[in-house]
């Protein structure tokens, strides 16, 4: 079984403020890293996927970076707002047909 | 509007009953998935199917069935077999089996024991 592990496991933020997850994740058969956001009572809805190695992804306020080599990527949201609050999760693909998912990161903004 | 729609929201069973969880999708995707999601764990995948007709067992399939007859629809049924069948059940869809196409999720049934 992959180990693909995210910090912080939650975070409390105040809204203005920039913020970052980790995803960690195999370094070696990589194919593609996927990034999601769950709001509660919501589905997930995904925001990047992320197949080459130095790929950085841009959604609005939101962008992601990809490390293959090192088995990281980072999310980072600028001027976190109370809508950003969600649980972040990441999978990883590593060739097969399936997705390997992290548990996520909650992120609370707070006014 | 495109989507996927899980049913029901809430399910209750009771010991030795099996159950079914529909997973319908209207987004023309060959790929669909059941997920399980534990407190404190990441999604867990119980089966999926690539295309009509074929499935394949994910991580934790002892105890589930499914059928993809059409392609719009994947039915999940739990079995009397699985003993701890407590936990939220998300489907998903994908345009291909390709790792780099997205997933789209249903908004999942939460499955309890009487």
């Amino acid at each position: 079984i992959l180990n693909v592990e995210q910090s912080p496991q939650s975070l409390h933020v105040q809204e203005g403020d920039s913020t970052n997850f980790t995803c960690s994740f195999p370094s070696s058969n990589f194919y593609a890293l996927h990034w999601y956001r769950w709001e509660t009572a919501k589905s997930p809805e995904a925001l990047f996927v992320m197949t080459l190695n130095g790929d950085e992804k841009k959604k609005g306020r939101i962008s992601a970076t990809l490390n293959t080599k090192e088995g990281y990527s980072y999310l980072y949201i600028k001027g976190s707002q109370p809508e950003d609050s969600a649980t972040y999760l990441c999978a990883f693909g590593g060739g097969g047909n399936k997705l390997t998912f992290g548990t996520g990161t909650q992120l609370k903004v707070e006014l | 509007d495109g989507g996927i729609t899980q049913s029901p929201k809430y399910l209750f069973r009771k010991e030795g009953q099996n159950v079914t969880l529909s997973c319908e999708q209207n987004l023309n995707h060959d790929a669909m998935y059941w997920y399980r999601q534990d407190p404190g764990q990441g999604l867990r995948l119980i089966y999926y199917s690539q295309i009509v007709n074929d499935f394949q067992k994910g991580d934790i399939a002892e105890g589930y069935s499914v059928s993809r007859e059409k392609k719009e629809s994947f039915p999940l049924t739990v079995t009397s077999a699985q003993k701890n069948p407590t936990a939220f059940y998300l489907c998903a869809s994908s345009l291909t089996k390709l790792q780099y196409q997205p997933q789209h999720f249903g908004d999942g049934t939460r499955l309890s024991i009487l």
